[in-house]
């Protein structure tokens, strides 16, 4: 079945370095992608849809030039977080979903700490 | 958008049958329901989809009924390993992954 593979699942960085975080579709392509965000004991909460060749498009109070996407090719989307802060650590998850009425699948997260 | 409504938490003791329904009034015509369940640092898992009427697979039941306004979840004879936040999200059809908000989710507590 479809497999949704996110690296790294966990990452410690100091406060105003980026971190880089890959989602990758594995035996479909994406032409959509997306990415949530996690808080302890609180439900997803989605931050911003990837779409391949094109720009993100961010939900709103989510900014973009804080947290930037890019889906290069078909299994790739990217989640760089630039100038982490302590606020910024949280759980990270990205999805994608294999054309036609298939359902969302996840990847495993990624727990992101700013020290 | 087809906001989706859970119970917060649940309570079951081992071995009996849970049942969680799930309310979303404004669900659209090509919007299919799915469920997924989340352990801590994982991501969610997919559970079961379905469209309308009874979805069966090896691990759930999905109970539709026919205005498809609510879905129940069901897991029958639950273990210790279930506990964990099962989440409804209603996604659209082929013309879009659109819709995809999660509601709070159901904390589901198995009790020995």
């Amino acid at each position: 079945g479809a497999v949704v593979s996110q690296h790294p699942s966990r990452v410690i960085c100091k406060s105003g370095t980026s971190v880089k975080i890959e989602c990758r579709s594995l035996d479909f392509q994406a032409t959509t992608m997306f990415w949530y965000r996690q808080f302890p004991k609180k439900s997803l909460m989605l931050m911003a849809t990837s779409n391949e060749g094109s720009k993100a498009t961010y939900e709103q109070g989510v900014e973009k030039d804080k947290f930037l996407i890019n889906h290069a090719s078909l299994t790739l989307s990217t989640l760089t977080v630039t100038s982490a802060h302590p606020e910024d650590s949280s759980f990270y998850i990205c999805s994608a979903r294999d054309p036609g009425n298939s359902p969302l699948h996840f990847g495993n997260g990624t727990r992101l700490t700013v020290t | 958008l087809a906001k989706t409504t859970q119970p917060i938490s649940m309570d079951s003791y081992e071995g009996q049958e849970v049942n969680i329904t799930c309310s979303h009034n404004n669900i659209a015509t090509n919007d299919y329901i799915t469920w997924y369940q989340q352990f801590p640092s994982q991501g969610p898992r997919f559970i079961i989809q379905g469209y309308k009427t009874k979805v069966t697979n090896e691990v759930a039941s999905l109970f539709i009924p026919a205005d498809r306004k609510s879905s129940t979840l069901s897991l029958p004879r639950v273990s210790l390993s279930d506990t964990a936040v099962y989440y409804c999200l209603v996604v659209g059809g082929q013309t879009g992954a659109n819709n995809l908000f999660f509601g709070t989710g159901t904390r589901l507590t198995v009790i020995p």
